[in-house]
């Protein structure tokens, strides 16, 4: 069955701090990882996807095959990093609908 | 460009009602998912539609669930009877295939339905 587990529901860091938001999934096949990020009153939106192998906002993500994890890492956290991140996977190729995880919500104290 | 958009932001009904939610995606994407996101979870896939059809159903919990597409843009999603258990925020994402890096779903920003 396809699972993907976010053993933090709460991280709080402060500002200029590393973070690191884990996320470990159980697939058979080939799955694409996905970060998604919702920031207070705002749409869930895409943060990052391992197949492009992009920093974005300071963040990057490692799939590790063999751990079976995508943990999200950012080295100095900043206070607009603050928010609800979930992590998702998908079957390549196909309809590509998204499992999530249950979210962790960032808060990055000043 | 706008985004996908949700009617109504908030829906309250009683329990045993009919309901239906309705999104509009972005222009020119084919493809379209109903999610449902209970309070304290991720959310959670519903039905997948590419054009007009239901390509993948298997995420709707019950027959009293179902939704249209009937020209493959604009959607519905129906509730029959509606159940205490069904209050939840409502998620449609659209996506155009084949787009590199732009081949995402994005997010409305959802229909919060409470059941009374």
């Amino acid at each position: 069955a396809q699972r993907v587990t976010q053993p933090e529901k709460l991280l709080s860091v402060f500002k200029g701090a590393p973070v690191e938001l884990k996320c470990n999934y159980s697939y058979s096949g080939s799955p694409e990882l996905f970060w998604y990020v919702q920031y207070s009153r705002q749409r869930l939106q895409l943060l990052l996807r391992h197949i492009s192998r992009e920093s974005i906002k300071g963040f990057t993500a490692d799939l590790n095959k063999g751990e079976t994890s995508f943990h999200l890492k950012k080295p100095f956290a900043q206070e607009e990093d603050s928010a609800m991140y979930y992590c998702a996977l998908s079957r390549r190729g196909g309809s590509e609908k998204l499992v999530f995880g249950k979210g962790t919500k960032l808060t990055v104290n000043p | 460009g706008a985004g996908v958009s949700q009617t109504p932001s908030n829906k309250v009904t009683e329990k045993g009602k009919y309901v239906e939610l309705r999104c509009d995606p972005i222009s020119g994407h084919t493809a379209l998912y109903w999610y449902r996101q209970s309070l304290g979870q991720g959310p959670e896939f519903l039905i997948y539609f590419q054009g007009t059809g239901a390509a993948d159903d298997s995420g709707l919990p019950n027959d009293r669930f179902f939704a249209v597409r009937p020209e493959g843009s604009v959607s519905t999603l129906k509730i029959q009877r509606t159940e205490r258990g069904d209050s939840a925020v409502y998620l449609c994402a659209s996506r155009r295939p084949g787009q590199g890096s732009q081949d995402t779903q994005y997010f409305g920003p959802g229909t919060r339905l409470t059941v009374l």
